[in-house]
């Protein structure tokens, strides 16, 4: 069964700081993505990484995904506090034509003046 | 492009009472179809997904029940709520690349 490991699950920093998410997962999977959530809000697609050493980056974030290790990172540089959010990776379990995904439990990432 | 719409955005229900809540997709066919459940703001369980018309895959069980009575609706229902049900529920649609979500829905049981 897939597995899917977020850490830190609460992130406290300030701005202008970098800071790394990393997202761990147990079986192979051949798409993982990052999502951003703002408090009472609904999941806002990030990153879509679809092969072993893609690395995308938007803003002041960069994903990057090691399948062999099975490991995604989502890298925050010079934080702001419009990063303020709770970022979730998810992982698709596909079985023929069941996809669907697994979700970590959630990165609550708070960015101080 | 493709949308997705889920209402309604709030809902407070006495226990006991009914819920349906309804989310609708614009703009692609056939798409796979999911409802997920968010307690206390942390963490997506996954509650059915549907690969088509009529066909629904329920991951836990539960107090609720879904359908999907056309390609493009998908219909998230209770006969009888309980407080465990209290929660935010996201619909999402898939086709290829990415999920995208629909806006939510906040249940409060009462």
């Amino acid at each position: 069964e897939l597995k899917v490991e977020q850490n830190p699950l609460f992130l406290s920093m300030q701005e202008g700081k970098n800071y790394t998410i990393y997202c761990n997962y147990s079986t192979t999977s051949d798409r993982l993505y990052w999502y951003r959530q703002d408090p009472g809000k609904s999941l806002e697609s990030l990153f879509v990484l679809l092969s072993n050493g893609a690395v995308k980056q938007e803003g002041r974030l960069m994903a990057s995904l090691d399948t062999k290790a099975r490991l995604s990172t989502l890298h925050i540089t010079a934080a702001v506090h419009d990063l303020s959010a709770t970022y979730f990776c998810a992982v698709d379990q596909n079985a023929g034509n069941n996809r669907k995904l697994i979700w970590g439990l959630g990165t609550s990432l708070a960015v101080n003046p | 492009s493709q949308t997705i719409h889920q209402w309604p955005a709030t809902l407070v229900q006495p226990v006991g009472s009914p819920l349906s809540l309804e989310c609708t997709v614009e703009g692609t066919s056939n798409p796979n179809l999911y409802w997920y459940r968010q307690a206390a703001g942390r963490g997506l369980q996954l509650l059915f997904y549907s690969v088509g018309i009529g066909q629904i895959s329920s991951e836990v069980p539960q107090n609720l029940s879904a359908s999907r009575p056309q390609d493009r609706q998908f219909i998230l229902s209770s006969k009888k709520l309980l407080l465990s049900d209290s929660g935010f529920y996201l619909c999402a649609w898939s086709k290829g690349n990415g999920y995208t979500f629909g806006s939510g829905t906040r249940l409060t049981v009462v």
